[in-house]
């Protein structure tokens, strides 16, 4: 597709559960973040990919959380043993390089709506 | 948590009239970006300012980035129905691509 996508759109757990969230990029773009969104809240970073590595994972909340992007395209992030605490929308952007670049937009998916019960 | 402070947190206007709407932070950016953002969507971005002093347009969007790099503003002016959502101000330090976003503000235009 054009844009960012982002599977599942909604997914709603048990509190306990492991979680699997899923980015896929604009083609081409080498540089992947996540971001979690709260309620009434602006997006907060959690983790960003150049390539297959996490150039920087300061926003992941504690060891729950953990990121992957095996082949440099698709992400997925993995909750385990989630708590009521983690419901959020959690956002995937893409961007072509990830560099300081004037063309270097993050690009946004429309998020998956994390909820646990 | 958040570094940003963007005001106002909330706006209720009519149709025609301007916008403004800003963001300060306690610590300098190198960058500063506008989003929008509307129900189920991912943030758009709007407007990007690189260099303190920036002046940036976009249509009827009109960006700041301030001489001290903490603090940028966003005008609308004529607003229209469609330009209802709610808009995030971001600033960017170095170059990991990391994104801090302020609060929002919430904008909403009676016809």
């Amino acid at each position: 597709g054009a844009g960012v996508s982002q599977t599942p759109s909604n997914k709603v757990t048990e509190k306990g559960k492991y979680v699997e969230l899923r980015c896929d990029p604009i083609s081409g773009h080498t540089a992947l973040y996540w971001y979690r969104q709260s309620l009434g809240q602006g997006p907060e970073f959690l983790i960003y990919f150049q390539g297959t590595g996490a150039a920087d994972d300061s926003g992941l909340p504690n060891d729950r959380f953990f990121a992957v992007r095996p082949e440099g395209s698709v992400s997925t992030l993995k909750i385990q043993r989630t708590e009521r605490g983690d419901s959020a929308v959690y956002l995937c952007a893409s961007s072509f390089t990830g560099a300081l670049l004037d063309t270097d937009t993050q690009y946004f998916g429309p998020g998956t709506r994390l909820t646990v019960l | 948590g958040q570094q940003l402070n963007q005001s106002p947190q909330s706006m209720f206007i009519q149709e025609g009239e301007d916008v403004s709407m800003n963001c300060t932070s306690s610590s300098i950016f190198n960058t500063w970006l506008w989003y929008k953002q509307e129900p189920g969507e991912g943030p758009v971005l709007l407007i990007a300012l690189y260099k303190a002093g920036e002046l940036t347009s976009n249509g009827r969007l009109t960006a700041q980035f301030g001489i001290t790099r903490k603090d940028s503003f966003l005008n609308i002016s004529a607003s229209i129905p469609s330009d209802v959502g709610i808009y995030f101000c971001a600033g960017q330090r170095g170059n990991t691509g990391k994104l801090i976003f302020g609060q929002g503000t919430t904008l909403q235009v009676k016809p």
